[in-house]
């Protein structure tokens, strides 16, 4: 079965640090990549994605993924966190012969120090 | 603008009752889906549907229905079945390969 995997539960950084949050999921076909950001109370926001090509892909808010196949790995990450980056980050793949469906991971919740 | 729509934001209900929470999308998107947010537990899936008049039960159906008669449209009806309701419930929509997109969600309290 398809599983995707956040290592980290909590993450703690402070203000104006470097923020690298991981992502492996299970072997599968080439996989289409999704990090999404949840403040509080509030749904679940597209970061970036990556379908193919370049394998470091540009987001929203200054984030920005790398794909790395030989490691079935999609890190995030941010050169300088700004508190308002405090939330939940969940990274979700679907496979390319399992429809558009996307199984995510099961979070990693961010904790911004000032 | 295109979105997601849920409603009510907050719903309270009493032991045994059945309640509906509303998802309303206006993206022409295929599918909708949704999904039980609980503290610590991530995103898990109640419901799905790929195409109108048709879904498909996810990891954790019990004590829920959902119907999809319009391609917009895809209500989620917690039932009095369903023994642990209180939780924060999203709802989703996507096409093709696209990603998902989420609604700010409905907060439901059992009281």
């Amino acid at each position: 079965a398809q599983s995707v995997t956040q290592p980290d539960i909590h993450i703690t950084v402070s203000e104006g640090a470097s923020l690298e949050l991981r992502c492996n999921y299970s072997y599968g076909a080439t996989p289409y990549l999704f990090w999404y950001v949840q403040s509080p109370g509030q749904g679940l926001q597209l970061l970036l994605k990556y379908f193919s090509g370049d394998t470091l892909v540009q987001g929203i808010k200054g984030f920005e993924a790398e794909f790395k196949m030989s490691q079935s790995s999609f890190n995030l990450r941010k050169p300088s966190v700004h508190w308002s980056d405090a939330a939940e980050y969940f990274c979700a793949v679907a496979f390319r012969n399992a429809g558009n469906m996307l199984t995510f991971g099961g979070g990693t919740r961010l904790m911004v120090k000032p | 603008d295109g979105g997601i729509t849920q409603s009510p934001k907050y719903l309270f209900r009493k032991e045994g009752q059945n309640v509906t929470l509303s998802c309303e999308q206006n993206l022409n998107h295929d599918a909708m889906y949704w999904y039980r947010q609980d503290p610590g537990q991530g995103l898990r899936l109640i419901y799905y549907s790929q195409i109108v008049n048709d879904f498909q039960k996810g990891d954790i159906a019990e004590g829920y229905s959902v119907s999809r008669e319009k391609k917009e449209s895809f209500p989620l009806t917690v039932t009095s079945a369903q023994k642990n309701p209180t939780a924060f419930y999203l709802c989703a929509s996507s096409q093709q390969m696209h990603g998902y997109t989420f609604g700010s969600g409905t907060r439901l309290t059992v009281v």
